[in-house]
């Protein structure tokens, strides 16, 4: 098992262009979850799934993103027409998610994709 | 009001002095409580996990929890360099959504 993965590490790009980031979970995980990070502060929620199914976004996920995990495996998020706001860590995690009480609930992050949106 | 407020920092502390991490909530409903760890240009990766209130120790790792101040800490004893890093308090209902502080920056001196 080789953790979570997440690629590209780093883009950059132009603003108005579209980017896409992937994440590998650990394989038995059945959780996956965003998070957003800029310097300075704490990982903010993005979104989450169950397996396939995208359970709960965030309202800092504006129509200009998108997830996805088909099959409940890898999952991508898509910017599209990035703005220089967007500029930041988006890491992805996942856990097993059997309930909080038996510790199956604590994330494995991966090491991040960071987004420099020029 | 976040629901979670940690102080940035930086701390900056010399080595073998014990450290103390302070986060407060305003979410009763918050059950679960951590502790992550993030290097630079890493993703966090989790110290401790806490259920409800009370102390959990982990070698040199302290986490306490108090619910009827909303208030939980980390402290660090006999601190080294490598301990430098961010710390993220971070919190959970029972649901899935874990919600993080800022983070406060450590460095500890040699």
């Amino acid at each position: 098992d080789t953790g979570v993965s997440q690629d590209p590490r780093h883009k950059i790009t132009k603003r108005g262009q579209n980017v896409t980031f992937r994440c590998d979970p650990i394989s038995e995980h059945n959780r996956l979850y965003w998070y957003r990070q800029t310097l300075g502060q704490g990982p903010e929620f993005l979104t989450y799934f169950q397996n396939e199914a995208q359970l709960e976004k965030s309202r800092l996920l504006s129509d200009r993103f998108s997830a996805e995990r088909p099959k409940g495996s890898f999952s991508t998020l898509e910017i599209q027409r990035t703005e220089q706001g967007d500029s930041a860590m988006y890491l992805c995690a996942s856990s097993l998610g059997e309930g909080a009480r038996s510790g199956a609930n604590v994330l494995t992050f991966g090491a991040g994709s960071r987004l420099t949106v020029l | 009001q976040k629901e979670v407020e940690q102080d940035p920092g930086p701390l900056s502390v010399p080595e073998g002095a014990i450290v103390s991490l302070n986060c407060t909530y305003s979410n009763s409903a918050f059950q679960y409580f951590m502790w992550y760890r993030q290097y630079s240009r890493k993703g966090p990766e989790l110290l401790m996990y806490t259920y409800s209130s009370g102390n959990k120790e982990d070698g040199r790792f302290t986490a306490q929890v108090d619910k009827s101040s909303k208030y939980i800490s980390l402290f660090i004893r006999d601190s080294q360099p490598s301990d430098s890093a961010t710390y993220l308090c971070a919190m959970i209902t029972g649901g899935f959504k874990t919600i993080f502080g800022a983070g406060t920056r450590l460095f500890v001196k040699a």
